[in-house]
């Protein structure tokens, strides 16, 4: 079975740094998605991580521990719009997605 | 580059009735998944078409059925329907199940 865990929601200040963590255990793995997904709307790409290490995308950093079973999305700078839900999802063909990381960005 | 669609954007429906969501996928894509949203949770895998075969079906009964056609376009039926189908459906296409792109969902209200 698939089991994917992430924190239920995250609070920061404007300009701040956030790291929401993801662990999964899966039958199948080729690698990470992280997901944002704004309230009523579909979730857009933000990053895919196949081998271990940390892709770097502007304000936006994620890791992948294959080992460990463990990921992380790093949000910089952090801006009012960065509010919304954070979504892991694990690859083995099809996505196998935990429940999301609601991120509120306070002034 | 056309991206994802999906129509129709919200509908309401009783409970026992059918219904059939559509999706179009993107040009060049070859595979089409499909998943449940409910409110506050992580979208659920229902099942995925390649090149116009099921390729994979989630913990959903046979009430929820699918097509892919020729063109890569996809169908999602779900028969009987119950309180619990509330939820959004997206749909979400890729080219041999790398990077999967998403529409903007079908918003399924069932009363």
């Amino acid at each position: 079975g698939q089991n994917i865990d992430q924190p239920t929601e995250m609070t920061a200040t404007e300009g701040a740094i956030v790291q929401i963590n993801c662990t999964y255990q899966t039958s199948g793995f080729n690698g990470l998605f992280w997901y944002q997904q704004h309230a009523g709307e579909a979730p857009t790409f933000l990053s895919y991580n196949v081998l271990d290490g940390l892709e770097e995308k502007g304000r936006f950093s994620s890791f992948l521990s294959r080992s460990k079973g463990y990921s992380y999305l790093l949000l910089k700078e952090l801006q009012m719009k960065d509010s919304a839900s954070y979504l892991c999802a694990a690859n083995d063909y099809k996505l196998s997605f935990g429940a999301g990381t609601t991120v509120t960005v306070r002034a | 580059e056309t991206g994802v669609t999906q129509s129709p954007t919200h509908l309401i429906k009783t409970r026992g009735q059918q219904v059939t969501l559509r999706c179009s996928s993107q040009s060049g894509h070859n595979t089409v998944s499909w998943y449940q949203q409910a409110l506050g949770q992580g979208p659920q895998f229902i099942f995925q078409y390649y090149r116009e075969e099921e390729n994979g079906r989630g913990n959903f009964p046979p009430r929820f059925s699918g097509l892919q056609f020729p063109n890569y376009s996809s169908e999602l039926n779900v028969n009987a329907l119950e309180l619990d189908d509330s939820a959004l459906y997206l749909c979400a296409s890729s080219q041999d199940s790398n990077e999967q792109f998403f529409g903007p969902g079908t918003r399924l209200t069932v009363l």
